[in-house]
């Protein structure tokens, strides 16, 4: 079974930072594209980053350039967003999402967890 | 970027009758590749049809997406009681991705 667990969530104030975390299982992240979403209180869905399925190319939302990175470690088949000078509108849910296999897009979604920047 | 704009913003329907959601993208959209989320209040978003027009795995048949360009539908034949939730269509062409704002189908 293909299970997103994600970690790692809660308050920071402004210009802090936070690491979330994205435990991935019943499959490899070698495979797959994987992607983070984000989703403020009572708003809509918003792409933040994306990783290959080799890990050499991460692109981001303009809206988070510079101060967010996305990486992976394959032995622990884990992913990671390290998220700096986090502003109170980063506040959100974030999901970690894995791409289908060919032209299937987000067939896989984690529980989400909720970051609060918020002094 | 691609904008994606959904009309409806909400729907106020019935068990039992037919839901039609629009998604209009500011650019044509290459190869179909148009999704479509269903997402419950507390839960992640789920796939229901990708390249416009195929369901994923479970989905029931009484949805399908259709359209082609720049004008995409996603129709619900008969609404359950458990279909009562947010919509998004979403863009998987062009970089970044793009999701429409939702659209609530509602009782």
């Amino acid at each position: 079974e293909v299970q997103l667990v994600e970690s790692g969530g809660g308050l920071v104030q402004p210009g802090g930072s936070l690491r979330l975390s994205c435990a991935a299982s019943g499959f490899t992240l070698n495979s797959y594209w994987m992607h983070w979403v984000r989703q403020a209180p009572g708003k809509g869905l918003v792409w933040v980053s994306r990783i290959t399925a080799d890990g050499t190319n991460v692109t981001y939302a303009d809206s988070v350039k510079g101060r967010f990175t996305f990486s992976r470690d394959t032995a622990k088949n884990t992913l990671y967003l390290q998220m700096n000078s986090l502003r109170v509108e980063d506040t959100a849910v974030y999901y970690c999402v894995r791409d289908g296999v060919g032209s299937i897009p987000f067939d896989a979604w984690g529980q989400g967890i909720l970051v609060t920047v918020s002094s | 970027e691609t904008v994606l704009t959904q009309s409806p913003g909400t729907l106020s329907l019935s068990p039992g009758e037919r839901a039609t959601l629009s998604c209009r993208t500011s650019q044509t959209i290459g190869s179909d590749y148009l999704a479509w989320y269903q997402q419950k209040p507390g839960q992640a978003p789920r796939l229901l049809i990708y390249d416009a027009s195929t369901r994923a795995t479970g989905i029931p048949d009484r949805f399908s997406g259709s359209g082609s360009g720049t004008d995409f539908t996603l129709s619900i034949s008969r609404l359950e009681p458990e279909d009562f939730a947010v919509y998004y269509c979403q863009q998987y062409a062009n970089s970044p991705r793009t999701f429409g704002q939702g659209t609530k189908v509602e009782i």
